[in-house]
């Protein structure tokens, strides 16, 4: 079966420093992957989607990157955090043919 | 004006009520998703339509292509059902692809 899995689960890190989420899929191939954002109170916003290794398409210009090394696996950086990077980031994936959509179990950065 | 509309956004309501959330939407889609998120941020996916109803226990979710409109109905509502109920529609070829545009959510209370 298809699990989806992200990590760390929360962090707690100071304006300016570095960021790594990663995430990864198993048992299944050629996945639609997906970074999310949710701020407080607020709906989910599409970060960055990639349909296949080293293809990411931005939604929304900010000092947040992304990243696709493997079919797999999907990361998202920063190389300095700023105060309004916090919020609840979930990663995703999709089959290619538009199927249903699952999540990972979100992690909770907080920038202080 | 946001592409997807929800509403309410929050809605409290008595063990064994009837619930309907409504979902709007301004662009051609080729699905529509309902996901359920919990207190600790997890989302799991719901239903997906393209088209006429769907069940699921006590889940109904409803989808008027025409009128740009869907609604989930929840029966016999329980305390177990509060959460956060997010609409989103994925576009077609002609307008964002393979991307989901979310609703800003309705947060659901189903008091004892």
């Amino acid at each position: 079966s298809q699990t989806i899995h992200q990590w760390p689960a929360t962090l707690v890190q100071p304006v300016g420093s570095p960021l790594s989420l990663e995430c990864t899929v198993e048992g299944t191939s050629n996945p639609n992957l997906y970074w999310y954002r949710q701020a407080a109170g607020r709906g989910l916003q599409l970060l960055f989607y990639s349909v296949g290794i080293g293809q990411i398409s931005s939604e929304v210009p900010q000092n947040l990157s992304a990243s696709r090394p493997q079919d797999r696996q999907f990361i998202l950086s920063s190389k300095k955090l700023l105060l309004s990077d916090s919020g609840f980031y979930l990663c995703a994936w999709s089959g290619t043919a538009g199927n249903t959509i699952y999540f990972g179990e979100g992690s909770w950065l907080t920038v202080v | 004006k946001n592409e997807v509309e929800q509403s309410p956004q929050n809605l409290t309501a008595q063990e064994g009520e009837f619930i309907t959330i409504n979902c709007s939407y301004s662009v051609g889609i080729s699905a529509l998703h309902w996901l359920q998120q919990h207190p600790g941020g997890g989302i799991v996916s719901l239903f997906m339509l393209s088209s006429g109803k769907k069940k699921h226990g006590r889940l109904i979710a409803t989808i008027n292509i025409q009128e740009k409109h869907s609604s989930l109905h929840i029966t016999a509502s329980h305390p177990r059902d509060s959460a956060v109920y997010i609409c989103a529609v994925r576009g077609n070829e002609e307008t964002s692809g393979s991307r989901l545009t979310f609703g800003e959510g309705t947060q659901l209370t189903v008091n004892p």
